[in-house]
């Protein structure tokens, strides 16, 4: 079956570092996103990896390792406006997007 | 970057009306377009798939009877939940994908569907 694990809940303080990881198990790998989705608003792109390694965009950055099946998403220089969720997505063998439960991240003063 | 709009953004209606929301890509063409939905706290569950031109592709356990679509156009695609009931109350958010981009899909802002 198809299972992507995401931590439910993160805290962290405002201009620190979070680490959200992301494992996965699905019919096929066609590549990985991360999403930001604020409360009642529809989710944003945030980064997107098909091959293993970092891909560095601002103060995010996301990992990817294939052979593990694990990926993370960092944030760095925290901002109050980062609390929100953020999902884990694969694309599978049938070009569908299975999304994790989501990362709910709340950013403290 | 690309845009994706729904129309409407919020809709209360009674039960056993339909209800149509619309998905428009405003300013790239989409081949491509997904309706997910998702419950309080939960994640998006894609429902179907929609391929302009052709009929969309049903999820598992999603009623193609139930949840109309259409997809008429490169740029817009309809959802029409027939004879909604109160556990179709979700928030409901649709996806579109470029011709020209297999990466990312661009998502539209969500329709908040309340069934009373």
């Amino acid at each position: 079956g198809q299972n992507i694990d995401q931590p439910t809940e993160m805290t962290a303080t405002e201009g620190a570092i979070v680490q959200i990881n992301c494992t996965y198990q699905t019919s096929g790998f066609n590549g990985l996103f991360w999403y930001q989705q604020h409360a009642g608003e529809a989710p944003t792109f945030l980064s997107y990896n098909v091959l293993d390694g970092l891909e560095e965009k601002g103060r995010f950055s996301s990992f990817l390792s294939r052979s593990k099946g694990y990926s993370y998403l960092l944030l760095k220089e925290l901002q109050m406006k980062d609390s929100a969720s953020y999902l884990c997505a694969v694309r599978d063998n049938t070009d569908k997007l299975i999304f994790g439960t989501g990362t709910r991240l709340q950013v403290f003063p | 970057g690309a845009v994706v709009s729904q129309h409407p953004s919020r809709v209360i209606c009674k039960s056993g009306t339909s209800v149509k929301i619309e998905c428009r890509s405003l300013d790239f063409q989409a081949t491509t377009m997904f309706w997910y939905r998702q419950f309080p706290k939960q994640s998006l569950m894609l429902m179907a798939t929609s391929n302009e031109g052709s009929k969309a592709t049903y999820e598992q356990g999603v009623e193609k009877d139930k949840f109309l679509i259409n997809h008429a156009s490169l740029t817009l695609s309809t959802l029409t939940v027939t004879s909604a009931h109160p556990e179709d109350s979700s928030f409901y958010i649709c996806s579109a994908r470029a011709w020209d981009s297999e990466e990312t899909q661009y998502f539209g802002p969500g329709t908040r569907l309340l069934v009373l």
